[in-house]
């Protein structure tokens, strides 16, 4: 199962809505994680279950949809959530995939 | 609180082996899998594999078939991951993760370790 994530990058200010999107080549239900990298530290994760927020996570992010189609938003960009954002499929546990990751950067 | 505590930072030579250990605490390690990610320098994680907590059963990525062995020691709480036949491109950093469950389903990788950075340099 292919995961493609977009954009691969984008550019935005301290308080924006932003929006991320990944798409998987045949539905995996609602197996599907997210999650935060900073540079030199491992992956946190946010959301699983598709929606589900994972404890300690703050409520300005949120995920959505199934099937093939995949959300992640940040309601108002905060200065310690640049980083970079990948998706993961759970579908065919346990062969995982990850999505090719989106870098959110200060505009 | 849980936590995953790997082994240090090593640097090898081409067509060695290299051994990372996962040392977990703070849950039920016989309870739960854990799976094994690679992360290039610049590149996105990749899923090298799997051992499970049912029977200690095991799963391999194509691409590392052959090369990689994964084991669980529940006496010491510790998972290992051995990856064989190194060449240059195996440099990475080498991360191990719970599965996390909601009942019976694996939904995520809820806990990482710190990672393992593996330099395969002659």
């Amino acid at each position: 199962i292919q995961l493609t994530q977009s954009p691969s990058s984008l550019s935005a200010s301290v308080g924006d809505r932003v929006t991320i999107t990944c798409r998987a080549s045949q539905g995996i239900n609602n197996y599907l994680a997210w999650y935060q990298q900073k540079p030199g530290k491992a992956p946190k994760l946010l959301i699983f279950a598709a929606s589900t927020l994972q404890s300690g996570v703050p409520s300005r992010f949120s995920g959505s949809g199934s099937g093939t189609d995949f959300t992640l938003t940040i309601s108002s960009l905060q200065p310690e959530d640049f980083a970079t954002y990948f998706c993961q499929q759970l579908n065919s546990y346990p062969r995982l995939t990850f999505g090719g990751g989106t870098k959110v950067e200060i505009k | 609180q849980v936590q995953l505590v790997q082994s240090g930072a090593e640097v090898t030579k081409p067509g060695a082996s290299v051994t990372v250990s996962c040392k977990a605490s703070g849950f039920s390690f016989s309870n739960y899998g854990v799976t094994w990610v690679r992360q290039a320098p610049g590149q996105g994680p990749e899923w090298m594999g799997g051992i499970s907590s049912y029977k200690d059963t095991t799963t391999y990525a194509q691409r590392f078939q052959g090369r990689v062995s994964l084991t669980k020691d529940t006496s010491s709480n510790t998972a290992y991951m051995e990856l064989r036949g190194l060449r240059p491109d195996d440099t990475a950093v080498y991360y191990c993760a719970r599965d996390g469950r909601m009942g019976v389903m694996v939904t995520a990788n809820d806990y990482w370790g710190q990672g393992t950075l593996v330099t395969v340099s002659s």
